[in-house]
């Protein structure tokens, strides 16, 4: 079975711009989460979603949004992007409550 | 405040010799807890989890990691290390009312020497 998949890989926007990543969860999966990571730290969590509803939200400014589908595959928005906003952001899928989350490789974002 | 610790940044340990990674957690409920290992420009891979009875877990890559509930600890240890180990480590925390949420620790960064 295919693991969790994100995409792009890597991107490079500049300040102010708008960024959307996207997530497939394993198969089966219902529950999406999103982390950032910056670089020498663990991750920190940003979203995650149930069943196509939020069910929690970490902190982070309202420039960050998610949402997922009927699919259960989920998108994180980043509006004016600033340059601290540069990280690995991490999606991690799980079947239910409570269960392992198994995370994707991860989007690289650079802001310049 | 919930929190995770990983109070080692950085351990060096010779190929073959034996491994200890701390984890310690500070939680008001009983925490369901992860070890999770990041090798350069990579995601996360589950290296064990606990979530209830028997206190000691085995993991993959010979892993395994202790729960002990009176010290608030989760430690991760390994007989003999391999050349490819050497990766950075997290230790995560959730409970029931956070699920979803893992708060992880800082991590800590394994260099294998020969």
């Amino acid at each position: 079975d295919a693991g969790v998949t994100q995409s792009p890989t890597h991107l490079i926007k500049t300040r102010g711009q708008h960024v959307t990543l996207r997530c497939s969860p394993i198969s089966g999966h219902k529950s999406v989460s999103w982390y950032q990571q910056v670089l020498g730290q663990g991750p920190q969590f940003i979203f995650q979603y149930y069943e196509k509803e939020e069910r929690g939200r970490g902190n982070f400014p309202d420039r960050f949004s998610a949402r997922q589908f009927p699919n259960y595959s989920s998108e994180l928005n980043v509006n004016a992007l600033l340059l601290g906003d540069s990280a690995l952001y991490l999606c991690a899928s799980s079947e239910g409550y409570p269960d392992t989350q198994y995370f994707g490789p991860g989007t690289r974002l650079t802001v310049l | 405040a919930q929190s995770v610790t990983q109070p080692d940044i950085h351990i060096t340990v010779s190929e073959g010799a034996s491994l200890e990674l701390r984890c310690n957690y500070s939680y008001g409920a009983t925490p369901y807890l992860f070890w999770y290992v990041q090798s350069p420009g990579q995601g996360l891979q589950l290296l064990l989890k606990y979530f209830s009875g028997d206190t000691l877990v085995q993991g993959i890559k010979g892993f395994e990691a202790e729960f002990k509930r009176s010290q608030s600890s989760f430690n991760l240890r390994k007989p003999s290390v391999h050349w490819s180990d050497a990766a950075e480590y997290f230790c995560a925390v959730a409970t029931t009312d956070s699920w979803g949420k893992f708060q992880f620790g800082a991590g800590t960064q394994v260099v294998v020497t020969p």
